[in-house]
């Protein structure tokens, strides 16, 4: 069974500049997550999706980033303008369904300078 | 704000030995998870235990949960040096049902051969 795929692996932008990361989960995954894992810590949600719907999103800096699901199945999640904070590893993660155990992607490691 | 505390923040020991790692929490929750990153897998969910559970075993692993003191322990036995990783406790919060996971900051363990 294929993983969750994420690219691009790295990235590294000047601040001001945009960027985005594209996620595909495990065939059959209801449930879609991306988090923002900054060095030293844990990851922490940014938005979650059931299907096309957003779950939540409380804690996404709504201002700069967006995100979509379209049709249920591979999600962006988009940073415009960055800044420097928004270095990163930005983790997608799906389930089968809410509350079932997460499946991560490698991850995208943004560098912003 | 993250609801999961590690502790011991970093953990050395020697290939055989057991490795404890300790995981305190704020909320009432419905279930507890622990996971392992490193650099070549990425983040890898281990073990479930759900807030009526006290107790679970996965081969080497061993966690335990009191909701009474609001922690959780994760026993690894016979430790190898591909077990060195960072691990993360997650919690799921009672009054969420979305599956929504708050992690902890986690606890950076190294094997040597």
């Amino acid at each position: 069974e294929a993983g969750v795929a994420q690219s691009p692996r790295y990235k590294i932008i000047e601040k001001r500049q945009s960027v985005a990361f594209w996620c595909n989960p495990i065939s059959g995954h209801a449930t879609l997550y991306w988090y923002q894992q900054i060095l030293g810590q844990g990851p922490k949600l940014l938005i979650q999706f059931q299907n096309n719907g957003v779950v939540d999103d409380s804690q996404l800096p709504k201002d700069r980033f967006s995100a979509e699901r379209l049709k249920g199945v591979d999600s962006t999640l988009k940073i415009q303008p960055a800044k420097l904070e928004d270095s990163a590893v930005y983790l997608c993660a799906s389930s089968l369904d809410m509350a079932d155990p997460q499946y991560f992607g490698p991850g995208t490691r943004l560098l912003v300078l | 704000s993250q609801q999961g505390e590690e502790d011991p923040q970093a953990l050395s020991i020697q290939e055989g030995e057991n490795a404890t790692m300790n995981c305190s929490y704020k909320t009432s929750i419905n279930n507890l998870q622990w996971y392992r990153q490193n650099s070549g897998r990425g983040l890898v969910h281990l073990i479930l235990i759900r807030s009526n559970e006290r107790e679970k075993h996965s081969g080497r692993l061993r966690v335990t949960l009191d909701t009474s003191k609001k922690s959780s322990s994760l026993l690894i036995t016979a430790s190898r040096a591909a077990d060195t990783a960072s691990y993360f406790c997650a919690t799921e919060a009672f009054y969420n049902q979305g599956g929504k996971l708050i992690f902890g900051q986690g606890t950076e363990l190294s094997v040597k051969p």
